[in-house]
């Protein structure tokens, strides 16, 4: 089945560490993206990509890498820089970034610090 | 700038009751907008969107949604409620040419048996 496939569900870290979180699609999606989700604020756009090899910071990049180096793959780093990394995370993606064109969500990655 | 506000971080109807959401959006140029749901500890599905054909839009599960301009809102409905509804739903808006969608805080659907 086409999609987009996050892992792991769960993630816990320890204070300092950093940690990477997958995301592939089998979509032949251009555009990727990385949102984070806490209790009463949406979602906030972390990081985006259009083309391999190149992305963009959204909102909230501060503390957070990514790379692209394949077009089904974006992985995010949660670098020992983000101060309150607690959250939900979701991989989404779609066929450009262009208004109009919906994205597709992962199942996500609940990530907490411990 | 894009943003969206919805009205009502939480909303609890009867089983049967008609739902409405509400959505207002804030756009320089006429938008595109999206509805979508989010189940507990899973990502979004959309439920229907609007990018400037009729205005008056059709989605899955028996959803609906109406833009209108004069009153630059994008209210979600379903004349009848069913316990599997109960979930978050999400507003977003995006403008044409633009490279992110932009979300609302979610409202938490209840359905009271």
């Amino acid at each position: 089945d086409g999609g987009i496939t996050q892992s792991p569900k769960y993630l816990f870290r320890k204070e300092g560490q950093n940690v990477t979180l997958s995301c592939e699609q089998n979509l032949n999606h251009d555009a990727m993206y990385w949102y984070r989700q806490d209790p009463g604020q949406g979602l906030r756009l972390i990081y985006y990509s259009q083309i391999v090899n190149d992305f963009q910071k959204g909102d909230i990049a501060e503390g957070y890498s990514v790379s692209r180096e394949k077009k089904e793959s974006f992985p995010l780093t949660v670098t020992s820089a983000q101060k309150n990394p607690t959250a939900f995370y979701l991989c989404a993606s779609s066929t450009a970034i262009r208004g109009g064109t919906e994205a597709f969500f992962g199942q996500g990655t609940r990530l907490t610090v411990v | 700038a894009q943003s969206v506000t919805q009205l009502g971080s939480h909303v609890s109807v009867s089983e049967g009751a008609l739902v409405l959401l509400r959505c207002n959006y804030s756009s320089s140029v006429p938008p595109y907008l999206f509805w979508y749901v989010q189940y507990p500890n899973q990502g979004l599905q959309l439920l229907l969107k609007y990018t400037s054909a009729a205005t008056l839009v059709k989605g899955i599960n028996g959803f609906e949604a109406e833009f209108k301009k004069s009153e630059t809102s994008f209210h979600l409905t379903k004349p009848s409620a069913h316990m599997s509804d109960a979930a978050e739903y999400f507003c977003a808006v995006s403008d044409p040419g633009a490279n992110n969608l932009f979300f609302g805080t979610g409202t938490r659907l209840t359905v009271i048996p």
